[in-house]
């Protein structure tokens, strides 16, 4: 199996922050990745797929890079909104995988 | 306007099989390369990715949990259909069922399912 491993756990930010979470696979995905934000109670929402591929209707302060076995997540300037948790998929392998999660928390 | 919902029962006991259906509207699995997955999530825990199922019936599951899953589907009826069998109190979760294209793009609500005797 491909393991997708998250950092940090949980973060802190404040509204206006700059944010980034990582994304690492236990092997090569090419850019097979998506990104995903939840909030409690709610299905998952798709953000960003083929790595840096911004799902229609997402804010532009959301985007993704990398490729390969590291990607990263970053909200330019945090709003309300996006205190959430986010977790990454690959979807490169005979069998898909998530990421354990990344809680953003208010500060 | 794609939409899916999950329907099944919301308790089972240990070691019974759970049967959850999806329904789903607004695309077909006639289409090329659409598919149907199921995700679940403990409560307070990560999502897990369970089973994929393509229009041409290929068929992906997890590796840790094959040997208890099976997904099938009606295209007729836009239905797909995941059986998980020898339920144990562990497999407490909500159980998501999602458009896989891009890969999940669209998901349904998401069913509690608790297991207890």
């Amino acid at each position: 199996d491909i393991q997708m491993t998250q950092s940090p756990s949980t973060l802190s930010a404040s509204v206006g922050d700059r944010v980034t979470i990582t994304c690492r696979a236990s092997q090569s995905i090419s850019s097979w990745l998506a990104w995903y934000q939840q909030t409690p109670g709610k299905a998952p929402k798709l953000l960003i797929y083929k790595a840096s591929t911004l799902e229609i209707g997402v804010p532009s302060r959301f985007s993704g890079s990398g490729s390969e076995t590291e990607f990263t997540l970053t909200i330019s300037s945090l709003q309300p909104d996006d205190f959430a948790t986010y977790y990454c998929q690959q979807y490169n392998s005979y069998s898909w995988t998530f990421g354990q999660g990344t809680k953003v928390e208010i500060k | 306007q794609i939409t899916l919902k999950e329907s099944g029962p919301t308790l089972v006991k240990p070691t019974q099989t759970l049967t959850l259906t999806c329904t789903f509207s607004g695309f077909s699995l006639y289409t090329s390369g659409v598919a149907v997955g199921w995700i679940r999530q403990p409560p307070g825990k990560a999502l897990e990715w369970l089973a994929l199922i393509y229009w041409d019936d290929d068929k992906r599951y997890s590796p840790s949990l094959k040997n208890r899953l099976t997904v099938t589907k009606d295209t007729s009826q836009n239905q797909v259909v995941l059986t998980m069998t020898n339920m144990d109190p562990v497999d407490t979760a909500t159980y998501y069922c999602a458009h896989g294209l891009v890969p999940f793009d669209f998901w349904g609500q998401g069913t509690l399912v608790t297991v207890s005797s």
